[in-house]
């Protein structure tokens, strides 16, 4: 199976400043059809998963453009430019490229 | 708006059964793969299992392998995660999720299954 590791695991951020998540895959996610399948999700407090990001760098619907992701290979990293209040929660990457899909421990954002 | 809707959890003792089921609304029910994904009390997310559109294709992750069963019902909108020989470690809120291809779309709010005697 496929190792995600996340770091750091607790992000202590200040408001309005930026925070970043780094996401690294034991294998490559490249898939063979030459995608990269590696998502976030965002999980906020007594809520459901959302996913944020796609395919590393491709935001959902409604995302807030603060969040960002980039990376290739096995190194993957999101962004959030501005910490909003609403942004505290657990974020956590997935890789879609092989099966079983897998995901990472999960980095707790929270509001220094 | 698509929603997801799990039911059927609840409280059992070790070596027992249960029935989740997912009702979709708000989207091509029958076109798209369902995942199930779970998550014990405070800890992280993990995939379970699949269904693709016909029910034909089926993937579990090792920890649940010959324990657990999922199927769909198209005409209904819903699957079902059959759950046999439940252990203290299935404890978790069950997830499903709308799949596309190497990621999860949408996910339901989930349904809790506790396993204690």
């Amino acid at each position: 199976d496929i190792v995600m590791t996340q770091s750091p695991l607790s992000l202590p951020v200040t408001l309005g400043q930026p925070a970043s998540i780094s996401c690294r895959s034991s294998q490559s996610l490249v898939h063979g059809d030459g995608t990269t399948y590696l998502s976030w999700f965002q999980q906020r407090p007594g809520q459901s998963p959302r996913r944020l990001i796609y395919k590393v760098s491709n935001g959902d619907s409604g995302v807030p453009e603060r969040f960002s992701g980039s990376g290739s290979g096995t190194d993957f990293t999101l962004k959030i430019s501005r910490v909003e209040p609403e942004d505290v929660g657990v974020y956590y990457c997935m890789q879609g490229t092989q099966w079983p899909w897998t995901f990472g421990q999960g980095t707790r954002v929270e509001i220094k | 708006e698509v929603q997801l809707v799990e039911s059927g959890g609840g409280l059992v003792q070790p070596g027992e059964s249960l029935r989740l089921s997912c009702a979709a609304s708000g989207f091509t029910f029958s076109t798209d793969w369902i995942h199930w994904v779970r998550q014990a009390p405070g800890k992280g997310l993990v995939w379970v299992s699949l269904i693709n559109t016909d029910g034909r294709i089926t993937f579990y992750a090792d920890s649940v392998k010959g324990r657990l069963t999922v199927s769909r019902d198209n005409a209904k909108n819903t699957v079902y995660l059959q759950m046999n020989s439940l252990r203290a470690e299935d404890t978790a809120l069950y997830y499903c999720a709308r799949g596309e291809r190497g990621s999860l779309l949408h996910w339901g709010q989930g349904a809790l299954v506790t396993v204690s005697s």
